[in-house]
């Protein structure tokens, strides 16, 4: 079975500063790992994903992610925060084979304070 | 590519009716979709998975004859809420895979179910 786990249902920023939402999986099997983003009343819209190539994985709108398995975390970071980044946050986790759906994570809403 | 459309985006309707929502892939063909519920403020819970042609398969604990799922073919797949209740009112959500991979999908904008 697998899981995800993101620690902080609710993260504030200042704009330009440091954007750290924290995500942590378990898994039976090697992991696929993904963040998606979702603005009110939307879809989910994929930042980037981990699917065992690189560790430092780099998506859209400046995110980016780094698969650390001693420590099951895959933490999605931007350096310099916007307001345009507010918005609801969802880790999720699947199997490499793609046999089994996106298992989700309860989300981190992030606020960017001006 | 691979864009995903759901209609109607909103509906409110009165308790004891039936709502279809569908679920459209605009530029590829989905083996597979999958549709989700969101309640406010809560993360994205898997109520079916659904094949081309086949059965849905359901998530434990989702009502099959409440939420009746079609795809008929490899670009549409309906959800039915039937003899909806406010307690059904949620952001239901769309997502197609377009191949063997399940984690490969593309979601939809979603709609909004208010049940009066």
């Amino acid at each position: 079975a697998q899981s995800v786990t993101q620690l902080g249902s609710h993260v504030s920023v200042s704009e330009g500063a440091l954007v750290l939402l924290r995500c942590n999986y378990s898994s039976s099997v090697p992991p696929y790992l993904f963040w998606y983003v979702q603005y009110p009343n939307q879809g989910l819209q994929l930042l980037l994903k981990y699917t065992s190539a690189a560790t430092l994985v780099k998506g859209i709108n400046g995110f980016e992610a780094e698969f650390k398995k001693s420590e099951t975390s895959f933490h999605l970071t931007k350096p310099s925060a916007h307001m345009s980044d507010a918005a609801e946050y969802f880790c999720a986790v699947s199997d490499t084979a793609g046999n089994t759906p996106l298992v989700f994570g309860k989300g981190t809403r992030l606020s960017v304070i001006a | 590519g691979a864009v995903v459309s759901q209609h109607p985006s909103w509906v409110i309707c009165k308790s004891g009716t039936s709502v279809k929502i569908e679920c459209r892939s605009l530029d590829f063909q989905a083996t597979t979709m999958f549709w989700y519920r969101q309640f406010p403020k809560q993360s994205l819970m898997l109520m079916a998975t659904s094949n081309e042609g086949s059965k849905a398969t359901y998530e434990q604990g989702v009502e099959k004859d409440k939420f009746l799922i079609n795809h008929a073919s490899l670009t549409l797949s309906t959800l039915t809420v039937t003899s909806a209740h406010p307690e059904d009112s949620s952001f239901y959500i769309c997502s197609a895979a377009s191949g063997r991979a399940l984690n490969e999908q593309f979601f939809g904008p979603g709609t909004r179910l208010t049940v009066l």
